[in-house]
């Protein structure tokens, strides 16, 4: 039961175009949502988060958006560049900040020149 | 920032062997500590909580005998793959929820190669 999801395996987006990211889940317990971005062989490295009281956060080049009804949230890069070149996780948790994430299953974004 | 310092790095071991991951909070004391896998391609699979001073919770599906799960102090944590076999070899990754930042903080993480 994949509560999380992450329906592109893959995006290749040109250098300086807008790059976004989706992400769909299942449990409505789920209120808080975390954008992490990961090499091989390294854990992740957290990016941007958003709370279910929100619909948008943004932070820099990046921007979360977060549609609770159609239980969506998005990431959204821009300009993107070519060291954005990584796979992308989002995660979910319920209520609670010792709380367990849930991953979805990734998508490997390629920025080319 | 938190940082959670995961070794070893890497780790070849022979099957019917013993190995032992260490995650310890540098920074902050974590009473928490989240033990995910990943095998290649996919996404990280929560396997464990541990919890500082009791036992730890396992996820469906994982055996607490094999992946044992120690969390003595409020700094370390530990993961051991017992008698492992080629089909445990995967990336293990610890994690701590957030302090006061946003996000939880991941170690590096350990690829464990059974042969």
């Amino acid at each position: 039961d994949q509560q999380v999801k992450q329906n592109s395996p893959s995006l290749s987006v040109q250098e300086g175009r807008i790059s976004i990211l989706n992400c769909d889940y299942t449990n409505s317990m789920f209120d808080y949502f975390l954008w992490y971005k990961k090499y091989p062989a390294e854990g992740p490295t957290f990016l941007i988060s958003i709370s279910s009281i929100k619909d948008k956060n943004e932070d820099g080049r990046f921007t979360v958006f977060l549609n609770k009804s159609a239980k969506h949230l998005s990431l959204h890069i821009v300009p993107s560049q070519p060291g954005d070149s990584a796979v992308y996780f989002c995660a979910a948790r319920p209520p609670g900040t010792a709380s367990k994430l849930t991953f979805g299953t990734g998508t490997r974004l390629q920025v080319t020149l | 920032g938190a940082v959670v310092s995961q070794h070893p790095s890497r780790v070849i071991c022979k099957s019917g062997t013993s190995v032992k991951i260490e995650c310890r909070s540098l920074d902050f004391q974590a009473t928490t500590m989240f033990w995910y896998r990943q095998f290649p391609k996919q996404s990280l699979m929560l396997m464990a909580t541990s919890n500082e001073g009791s036992k730890a919770t396992y996820e469906q599906g994982v055996e607490k005998d094999k992946f044992l799960i120690n969390h003595a102090s409020l700094t370390l944590s530990t993961l051991t793959v017992t008698s492992a076999h080629p089909e445990d070899s995967s990336f293990y990754i610890c994690s701590a929820p957030p302090g006061q930042g946003l996000g939880y903080t991941f170690g590096s993480g350990t690829r464990l190669t059974v042969v």
